[in-house]
């Protein structure tokens, strides 16, 4: 049972905005950073954004993190087929004193 | 280009144990802690555990205490990951990635090692 609440779907239409929340608490959304990570069909994960909107290289701006209290938020613009994925939010946990991962969302395109 | 190399899938019996490497290239090895993360057939992502490879300080999930060693060798600019005592809800692929800053930022990923424990 993940301390990360995710949705476990989510969908939209090509050219539509999407937003995928990611709830915790004051031990860890609270007070750390949170990442997201894409996970297409059979591949490993990748790294998307943080919660202060930070994107690794590659990444297009489509993508967009925040935060808002205890909860994270991923923000996908312009929808396109290619973005139909798993999606997971990340972040360190000060009292269980390790990484937790949300149980994912799946994103489909319609 | 930053890489890192996994060694090829393994199956166990219960109670055996197994030892997953990955290589990194590309970077200081050093430079960079390796977290190791798993994902159970059709299930969602778990954190295992990391390591610092400077200074080989580990920290472990609380599920998995007692039960693993993560170990680096800076000579050969490989990790390891050793899951012991295993059950047949270990089965599953297990990914080493780059720590970035955060130990929850993860930059790059292995290509992920596929762990089947049967009897």
């Amino acid at each position: 049972q993940s301390v990360l609440t995710q949705p476990p779907s989510a969908s939209g239409t090509p050219g539509q905005g999407v937003t995928i929340s990611c709830s915790g608490s004051s031990s860890n959304i609270g007070v750390n950073y949170a990442f997201w990570y894409q996970q297409l069909p059979g591949a490993a994960p990748r790294l998307l954004v943080n919660t202060r909107n930070e994107r690794p290289s590659g990444v297009p701006d489509r993508f967009s993190g925040s935060k808002s209290g205890t909860s994270a938020s991923l923000a996908i613009s312009g929808l396109r087929p290619e973005d139909e994925a798993d999606y997971y939010c990340a972040v360190w946990d000060d009292i269980l004193r390790g990484v937790q991962f949300g149980g994912g969302t799946k994103l489909t395109v319609l | 280009q930053v890489q890192l190399v996994q060694s090829g899938g393994e199956m166990k019996k219960p109670g055996a144990s197994v030892k997953v490497s990955c290589r990194a290239s590309g970077y200081t090895f050093t430079n960079h802690g390796i977290s190791w993360v798993r994902q159970a057939p059709g299930q969602g992502l778990e954190w295992v555990g990391w390591i610092s490879t400077n200074i080989g300080n580990t920290n472990y999930g609380q599920k998995f205490q007692g039960r693993v060693t993560m170990t680096t060798d800076t000579s050969t600019t490989t990790a390891y990951m050793e899951l012991r005592d295993l059950r047949s809800d270990d089965t599953a692929v297990y990914y080493c990635a780059r720590v970035a800053l955060a130990v929850a930022e993860t930059d790059y990923w292995g290509q992920g090692t596929l762990v089947t424990v049967s009897s």
